[in-house]
């Protein structure tokens, strides 16, 4: 029983393409959240939902764009891919109240060639 | 904008020996999580605190924060091949914004 879950786990796709990232959480909570992850492993939020609303937007391309059909799903969809994007993609999933623990899914490892 | 500085960014250690990580946020927070990230995985959440100087332990591992609530530490005692991987500290202000800290790098030496 995976709490969540992302699909592809590997993505390698050419520059210029569109692309999305599945998300789902078994857990029944009110927050999910996109992450990206560089090469030096540093950890940057891209957004969260809140019951369906967007209430994180950091300063990322607008070629990103969150996707959340229910409260258990956000899918990543990203257009016109560059090479920057490469990296590794973790979406998480947290609960409203304390301790606001996030889960992480295993991650994608996005490749643009 | 708010920032979370975590130090070092790499630590290479003897197995046994001890090892810290420190995080340092440049405003205060309403509390600050750790994560821990194996080589391959993906974070996992290890702890929270919350109260001003609140101290925590996880067996080998004590998890402090400042009275002021704008630093915290990761201590680890007699390091040991599981421990490796990368240590995140994330630090929620009061606008339920949550920053990560760059991460440590811990390497155990055998």
């Amino acid at each position: 029983d995976t709490a969540v879950s992302q699909t592809p786990k590997y993505l390698v796709t050419q520059m210029g393409n569109d692309k999305s990232i599945k998300c789902e959480q078994n857990l029944g909570h009110d927050t999910m959240y996109w992450y990206k992850q560089d090469s030096k492993k540093f950890l940057k939020i891209m957004f969260s939902y809140n019951n369906k609303e967007l209430i994180i937007n950091e300063t990322v391309p607008n070629r990103f764009s969150p996707k959340s059909p229910d409260k258990a799903h956000l899918n990543l969809h990203i257009n016109s891919l560059e090479l920057g994007d490469s990296a590794v993609y973790f979406c998480a999933s947290s609960p409203t109240g304390a301790p606001y623990e996030q889960y992480f899914g295993p991650g994608t490892r996005l490749t643009v060639t | 904008g708010q920032q979370v500085m975590q130090i070092p960014q790499y630590q290479h250690v003897q197995e046994g020996e001890d090892f810290t990580t420190y995080c340092n946020s440049s405003t205060t927070l309403s509390n600050i999580q750790w994560y821990k990230q194996r080589p391959g995985g993906h974070p996992v959440f290890l702890i929270q605190l919350v109260k001003s100087g609140e101290v925590k332990k996880q067996k080998r591992l004590t998890f402090q924060f400042g009275e002021a609530k704008k630093n915290s530490s990761l201590h680890i005692t007699a390091t040991q091949t599981t421990d490796v991987g990368t240590y995140f500290c994330a630090g929620e202000d009061r606008d339920d914004k949550i920053i990560f800290g760059k991460g440590t790098r811990l390497h155990i030496l055998p």
